[in-house]
């Protein structure tokens, strides 16, 4: 099906483990973003990435990590999951940088 | 920095009223504005945008907005709510770039 499709959709982790976050969307849309939202802070970019192999921090990068390796996919990782990184993950892909974004269904992490 | 204001957390309407969603946005440069719906337990999907142009954009489900540069406002409208207009409802900007920065959200219920 074509789309953007988040796995996966519920988490529960431990503080100090490590989570991977997947993102894949069948648009080959060049730009992919990461954000998460929490109450009182609409949505915050984490990572964006232009195309394959170019990634660049956005407003809250510390404690995760991306890769783009192919168009179609970009996983998002925490390297050291903390109890501040509970949150619902969205991630998100446009034609350009300037054209609408499309959202996935997001994930909820929880890390007790 | 760019920042948006959302300056009510909730706006209630009966339905068949009229509908108005603030925003209020700082950004140096010419902006990119958007406006995003989210559903519960569900993605962001688009609404509508101003990059140039005509100031009153239109946008899906009978949603426009009205760009002004002097009071650096773009605010959602629609004449006649809905009951399935309830949500939750983002503006976000960008500064002619792709880095959008969200509000925090306002929810609108539509009573019946």
């Amino acid at each position: 099906d074509a789309g953007i499709t988040q796995s996966p959709r519920y988490k529960i982790t431990e503080t100090g483990r490590q989570v991977t976050l997947m993102c894949h969307q069948t648009w080959s849309h060049s730009y992919m973003f990461w954000y998460r939202q929490d109450l009182g802070h609409g949505l915050r970019l984490i990572y964006y990435s232009a195309a394959a192999d170019i990634t660049d921090k956005g407003e809250v990068p510390d404690g995760y990590v991306v890769s783009r390796s192919k168009t179609e996919n970009f996983p998002l990782t925490l390297e050291s999951a903390t109890r501040s990184q509970t949150s619902v993950y969205f991630c998100a892909s446009s034609e350009w940088g300037g054209a609408e974004q499309f959202f996935g269904p997001g994930t909820r992490l929880t890390v007790l | 920095a760019q920042s948006v204001a959302q300056p009510e957390d909730q706006v209630n309407v009966a339905e068949g009223n009229p509908l108005t969603v603030k925003c209020t946005y700082s950004v140096s440069g010419n902006p990119y504005l958007f406006w995003y719906v989210q559903y519960p337990n569900r993605g962001l999907q688009f609404l509508l945008k101003y990059i140039t142009g005509d100031n009153l954009v239109k946008g899906s489900y009978g949603f426009e907005a009205e760009f002004n540069k002097s009071q650096t406002s773009f605010h959602l409208k629609k004449p006649s709510a809905l009951v399935s207009d309830s949500a939750l409802y983002f503006c976000a900007v960008a500064p002619n770039d792709y880095k959008l920065s969200f509000g925090a959200g306002t929810t609108v219920t539509v009573r019946a």
